[in-house]
């Protein structure tokens, strides 16, 4: 089945503890993305990758970091979280124009 | 950051009306425009992506239109049903980043 795999659902963590978001694509797909969704202002765009060993900021990347080593996995970094970071978070990826993006489940984020 | 709208916020229909959304889009740096439904405590799934000006997109009872040189797509579902209800977002494709609007969140009344 294709599909992005967004890990962990839920993730309650306190300020400064590091932590990453993993995400995996399984439809080889070459453009994958970061948002976060906060109430009333859509979502946001973090990171994205046009491509392995490509990345670029998005429109609120302050406090995160990305890697794309391999095409299939592009996960997400906050080395010390902040309260500001609560957020539910998306990956999404997507052969850039044709398909639309496929949306991972999504990642609830509390930081304390 | 591109700035795109959508209009209304938020809608109540009742079962069986015909309804319609707006979005707003910098006709500049277009490169597609993405639709998306998105329901409660799911993730947003891809409805329509189009790209040239005139496009026409239908599935079902939910079809699509763009005007790219004036900036514009609607979204009109015929004969709402309960389903239908969630919010539904637009995004701009520039050729590098997309650009979501905050969405039409539709109630379906039954």
């Amino acid at each position: 089945e294709a599909q992005v795999t967004q890990n962990p659902r839920y993730l309650i963590t306190v300020t400064g503890k590091k932590l990453t978001v993993t995400c995996s694509q399984n439809m080889n797909h070459e453009y994958m993305s970061w948002y976060r969704q906060d109430p009333g202002l859509g979502l946001r765009q973090i990171y994205y990758s046009m491509n392995v060993e490509v990345t670029d900021k998005g429109d609120v990347p302050e406090g995160y970091k990305v890697s794309r080593k391999e095409k299939r996995n592009f996960p997400l970094i906050l080395e010390s979280p902040s309260p500001n970071q609560t957020s539910l978070y998306f990956c999404a990826s997507s052969d850039r124009v044709s398909y639309g993006y496929t949306f991972g489940s999504g990642t609830r984020l509390t930081v304390v | 950051i591109l700035n795109v709208e959508q209009s209304p916020q938020s809608l109540h229909v009742q079962e069986g009306d015909s309804t319609n959304f707006t979005c707003s889009f910098p006709s500049s740096n277009f490169y597609a425009l993405h639709w998306y439904r998105w329901e409660t405590a799911k993730s947003p799934e891809a409805l329509f992506v189009m790209t040239l000006n005139g496009d026409e997109k239908k599935k079902g009872r939910i079809s699509a239109t763009l005007n790219t040189k004036e900036g514009y797509s609607y979204l009109y579902i015929k004969g709402s049903q309960p389903e239908d209800s969630a919010t539904y977002l637009c995004a701009s494709y520039t050729g590098n980043q997309f650009y979501f609007g905050t969405g039409t969140s539709l109630t379906v009344i039954p």
